[in-house]
């Protein structure tokens, strides 16, 4: 069974980077797949952040690109997300997810963390 | 960017009824749509991808369908668990998600 955990700073400061990691169990991140990070505000709905291959493809949503940066540890079996310069309007709960692909483009999410809240406070 | 919307935002049913979701989108995105459940805590869960097949464990009164902008899904008798928020997510494009419709109960 495919397993994912976020885990990170739940408490971060205006300006700084977010950073946060999440742990694959059960799947080889190696053999296949994309892996992504969505995001929920509190209260409101889904947004994809973006989205790694393991040979460190990716793929990221156009209004954050200046922002993010998706990286992978294929011998720890994780990847990482950091989001630059935040402000309160970042504060959401981060998911972690295996991203569907084919032909080479991540199509849905199949298997998602449980989630981390981030709040951007000073 | 292809917007997704959702409707209504709210559907307020009583169990054992039928509940219809819809998801238009801004432009044509095929059949690569994807529907989620998510419950109150919970990260949200695959129910539909291909806008019309049923992922791995999801029941049968779970049906999804359309193609271009207009989907929708039904729940043919809703059970207690079914109350949730119900998303939709093209792939055609960046993959984008629906605003979400709560199900609520009647």
């Amino acid at each position: 069974q495919v397993q994912l955990q976020e885990s990170g700073p739940g408490l971060v400061k205006p300006s700084e980077t977010l950073s946060l990691t999440c742990a694959v169990s059960g799947y080889s991140i190696s053999s296949g797949y994309y892996w992504g990070w969505i995001r929920q505000p509190p209260g409101k709905g889904l947004e994809w952040i973006g989205s790694i291959y393991h040979s460190g493809s990716t793929y990221y949503n156009p209004s954050l690109k200046s922002r993010v940066t998706i990286s992978v540890d294929t011998s720890k079996n994780q990847f990482s997300l950091k989001l630059s310069s935040v402000t309160a309007a970042d504060t959401a709960v981060y998911y972690c997810a295996r991203h569907v692909v084919s032909s080479g483009w991540p199509y849905y999410f199949d298997y998602w963390g449980q989630g981390t809240l981030v709040t951007v406070s000073s | 960017e292809i917007v997704m919307t959702q409707s209504p935002a709210t559907l307020s049913v009583s169990p054992g009824e039928r509940a219809t979701l819809s998801c238009r989108a801004s432009q044509s995105v095929s059949s690569n749509l994807a529907w989620y459940q998510q419950k109150p805590g919970q990260a949200p869960r695959l129910l539909i991808y291909g806008a019309s097949t049923r992922a791995t464990g999801i029941p049968a009164r779970f049906s999804g369908s359309g193609s271009g902008t207009e989907f929708t899904l039904t729940i043919s008798s809703l059970q207690s668990e079914d109350f949730a928020v119900y998303y939709c997510q093209q792939y055609n494009n960046w993959p984008a998600f629906g605003g979400g419709t709560k199900v609520e109960i009647k």
